[in-house]
């Protein structure tokens, strides 16, 4: 079974431009979480999706968005990049909203110059 | 205060030993508990979630939980040089929001 797919796998933008990133979750997963991830750092908490509402958001300006698809996949954007944004952007999905375990995909790496 | 404090390591521990990775949290109302391994430059990958006070067992790996002292724990028996990695400890609080740690650097040495 193919587990949680992010795309694209690198991006490098300029600040000020705008991004898209996106996940498709598990098969079966209903929910989605988004992380941001800096060097010897552990993830951040950025949102967390169900049913394609919102279930939770972390610490993050306005500049952070993002959505749920009727078929679970998920968006997560970012306009006016900052030098700041440049980090590790994680996936997760879970069976639901609640304490199930999460899954974690590959990532997209983002650089900001 | 941090939510969920690791110590950043290294650990250093021979092969075959038994390496021992500690967590502690803040959120009294913390429900789930997850140790995730992340290889340098990857993603974290699940380890092993409890959510009961006591000993979980899989494997080489052994989860422990005592929700009083707001402590989680993870043994890895037999360690490996595969097992040299940052593991992550992962809480999820009353507010269901899953806050990491900075995670431990684990490296085993042959």
């Amino acid at each position: 079974d193919a587990g949680v797919t992010q795309s694209p796998t690198h991006l490098i933008k300029t600040r000020g431009q705008q991004v898209t990133l996106r996940c498709s979750p598990i098969s079966g997963h209903k929910s989605v979480s988004w992380y941001q991830q800096v060097l010897g750092q552990g993830p951040q908490f950025i949102f967390q999706y169900y049913e394609k509402e919102e279930r939770g958001r972390g610490n993050f300006p306005d500049r952070f968005s993002a959505r749920q698809f009727p078929n679970y996949s998920s968006e997560l954007n970012v306009n006016a990049l900052l030098l700041g944004d440049s980090a590790l952007y994680l996936c997760a999905s879970s069976l639901s909203g609640s304490n199930q375990p999460q899954h974690f995909g590959d990532g997209t790496r983002l650089s900001i110059l | 205060q941090k939510e969920v404090e690791q110590n950043s390591g290294p650990l250093s521990v021979p092969e075959g030993a038994i390496a021992s990775l500690n967590c502690t949290y803040s959120d009294r109302g913390s429900q789930s508990f997850f140790w995730y391994r992340q290889y340098s430059g990857k993603s974290p990958e699940l380890i092993m979630f409890i959510y009961s006070n006591g000993d979980k067992e899989d494997g080489r790996f052994t989860a422990q939980l005592n929700k009083a002292s707001q402590y989680v724990s993870l043994l890895i028996r037999d360690s490996q040089p595969s097992d040299s990695a940052t593991y992550l400890c992962a809480v999820r609080g009353a507010t269901n929001k899953l806050i990491f740690g900075t995670g431990t650097l684990l490296a085993v040495q042959p």
